[in-house]
Parts: C-alpha cells; sequence; structure tokens
C-alpha cells in the first residue's frame, strides 16, 4: 500500500504557482520522497526527487519539512499542458525497488 | 534518446482469449518493470526484471499472467485467459541499476476485454 496522502484534486489558475500538498508521516529515514505526474493517456513521468534537503529542477521545486513527515511540489508557474494527476511516492534509497503509487492528486490549470 | 517502447497501443479481446505486449526498454537500461494501471487507480507492480532475471513477481496472477525477458533486452507480458477484470492499462518501465535512477514510463497498452 501507499505510504502517502494527497487530496483528490486542486485546481489551479494559469500561471500561478501550483502547491501539491503530501503526507508522509511514517516515512523511514532511508527514505527518499518522488514526484511522478501522468497525463491523460501517456506514461508516469518523472519530476523531482529527494532525502531532506530541499530540491529544485527545471520543472518543479520540492520542499520537504525539516521532520520530513510532509512535503510539498511547486510548480512555479502552471500552464495548461501541466494539468495530470500527480503522485507522491515514498521509496527507500537501496536496492531497486518499483514504485508504489497511490491515488495522486488530479491538478488541473485553468486559463 | 528514444524511450520506452511498447506495443500496441490499444487491444481489444473476448474474455478467455489470450493477449501479448511487448516493450522495449531504453538501452541499457539493466532493471524492467511491468505496471498494470486500473481505471482510476495509480499503476500497480506486476513484475520486475533484474537483466533477464525476476527480481519480484509476487504480484502476479500466475495462473494466467506470465511474463520474460529474454537476452535481457525487450520483455513480453502474455494474458491467457483474459478475464473482464483484466481491463487495465499495461505500462512497462526501465531504469539503470542504481536505487535512486529513475524510472521511464514507455506509453502503455490499454486492453479492453469484452
Amino acid at each position: 500500500d501507499a505510504k502517502t496522502t494527497q487530496p483528490t484534486s486542486m485546481d489551479c489558475a494559469e500561471g500561478r504557482a501550483a502547491n501539491l500538498p503530501c503526507n508522509h508521516s511514517t516515512i523511514s529515514g532511508n527514505e527518499y520522497v518522488y514526484w511522478y505526474r501522468q497525463i491523460h493517456s501517456q506514461g508516469p513521468q518523472y519530476i523531482i526527487h529527494g532525502l531532506k534537503n530541499n530540491e529544485t529542477n527545471e520543472m518543479a521545486s520540492l520542499i520537504i519539512t525539516e521532520d520530513r513527515k510532509s512535503s510539498t511540489l511547486i510548480l512555479p508557474h502552471a500552464t495548461l499542458r501541466d494539468t495530470a494527476v500527480y503522485y507522491c511516492i515514498v521509496r527507500v534509497g537501496h536496492g531497486n525497488t518499483p514504485l508504489v503509487f497511490g491515488k495522486g492528486t488530479r491538478l488541473s490549470v485553468i486559463a | 534518446e528514444a524511450g520506452v517502447a511498447q506495443s500496441p497501443r490499444y487491444k481489444i479481446i473476448e474474455k478467455r482469449q489470450s493477449v501479448a505486449f511487448w516493450c522495449n526498454p531504453i538501452s541499457g537500461h539493466a532493471t524492467l518493470y511491468w505496471y498494470q494501471q486500473i481505471l482510476g487507480q495509480g499503476p500497480k507492480l506486476l513484475i520486475q526484471f533484474q537483466n533477464n532475471g525476476v527480481v519480484d513477481d509476487s504480484q502476479l496472477p500466475k495462473d494466467r499472467f506470465s511474463a520474460e525477458r529474454l537476452k535481457g533486452v525487450d520483455s513480453t507480458l502474455k494474458i491467457q485467459p483474459a478475464k473482464l477484470e483484466d481491463s487495465a492499462v499495461y505500462l512497462c518501465a526501465s531504469s539503470l541499476f542504481r536505487s535512486t535512477d529513475t524510472q521511464y514510463f514507455g506509453p502503455g497498452t490499454r486492453l479492453t476485454v469484452l
């Protein structure tokens, strides 16, 4: 079973920042937080991952709380193409373990 | 760099028929995964290969599902006989060997069982 809790759906105005929360209160010290998204009729796409420090790449920023029990994915300037289901996944950092997906958050970016 | 290729993209069959899906991972990726995604849910792992060996098939319904990865490159997933509840998208993913390596997903095969 997924070890994360996410809101079922969220809306965001185009051009504004989209902040997607995730709770992972039972995360272990050796587990990373991963974010993937799935645009309609496509396979999931990797966005970003982190252990305890905040991370940023060309797609998004990941903010992890100090106690690591929750995190927020930030899309700084959402566009219509960011409309997708976003999955927050907790995964051990050793061994090539598979991803355990929950139901994710359906983000709708509105013009 | 070419992505993960899957075929066919769509398949419609009658229950009790058999079906096979094909996946070609990204070149050099040692690990290959098959996931099943039922409508409205997140993907669920069916089987994981490391090169041509099975790492985890604990969630594969072995009475009807089988998978192989001959020569450690491409892979096939077969269902025989299919049931109505097998209607889903079947996703293939691949990654390099290291634990934090990104998994890259193919577009999936949408199976409808009538």
